[in-house]
């Protein structure tokens, strides 16, 4: 299994650009999970799927980041429009039935300009 | 507002020595303790767990504590290899959901 797939590794694009970061979870994961990380707050969670269903969108920042799964193998986070302070490294994860699951993508570093 | 709290930033140790790092919780429903290990530009990975219902847990050279009273926990690496460099986040769930949540992270450098 090739694990969790994420897409682009690096993006750096300037401040007021729309940005859209991909994910592929692990085949026959049902949950699903965006992670921000930062130096002054660690890992914080964005949103969850469960079975493709937005389960908890509490830690979105803001109405400029939304976050689709059309289906059980690919979901996006897009940030519109995007600030210096989105400047972070995105992770996404996924898992079957408990956290010892719990499968990390290799992220993706944002940098806003 | 930080439920889980990894007040060292960093920790050095020597190669052979022990390594401790330390985590606390201020959220009394937490009750499934995790710790993950990260290196530079991967994904973090699953290490060690312990539930609430326990205040030890071994693996190999990897042990972490449960202090419930005191809402702490500690990894313990004995002894500390230079594979280990690397950092280590604390992360706690509740009542058997669906949300993690992590700490800031310690980085662990250990030494030669």
């Amino acid at each position: 299994d090739a694990g969790v797939i994420q897409s682009p590794r690096h993006e750096v694009t300037e401040m007021g650009q729309e940005v859209t970061l991909r994910c592929k979870p692990i085949s026959g994961h049902n949950s699903l999970f965006w992670y921000r990380q930062t130096m002054m707050r660690g890992l914080e969670l964005l949103i969850y799927f469960n079975n493709n269903v937005p389960i908890d969108d509490s830690g979105m920042p803001e109405d400029r980041f939304s976050a689709k799964m059309p289906n059980a193998s690919f979901s996006t986070l897009k940030i519109q429009p995007s600030e210096p302070r989105d400047s972070a490294v995105y992770f996404c994860a996924s898992s079957s039935a408990s956290w010892e699951s719990l499968y990390f993508g290799p992220g993706t570093r944002l940098l806003v300009l | 507002d930080q439920q889980v709290k990894q007040n060292s930033p960093s920790l050095s140790v020597q190669e052979g020595r022990i390594s401790i790092l330390n985590c606390d919780y201020t959220n009394s429903m937490f009750d499934y303790f995790l710790w993950y290990k990260k290196y530079p530009a991967e994904g973090p990975t699953f290490l060690i767990s312990i539930s609430s219902i326990k205040d030890k847990n071994e693996d190999g050279r990897f042990t972490v504590f449960l202090n419930k009273s005191a809402k702490h926990l500690s990894l313990h690496i004995v002894p500390s290899q230079p594979g280990d460099s690397a950092v280590y986040f604390c992360a706690a769930s509740a009542g058997g959901g669906n949300k993690l949540t992590f700490g800031t992270g310690t980085q662990l450098k250990v030494e030669l």
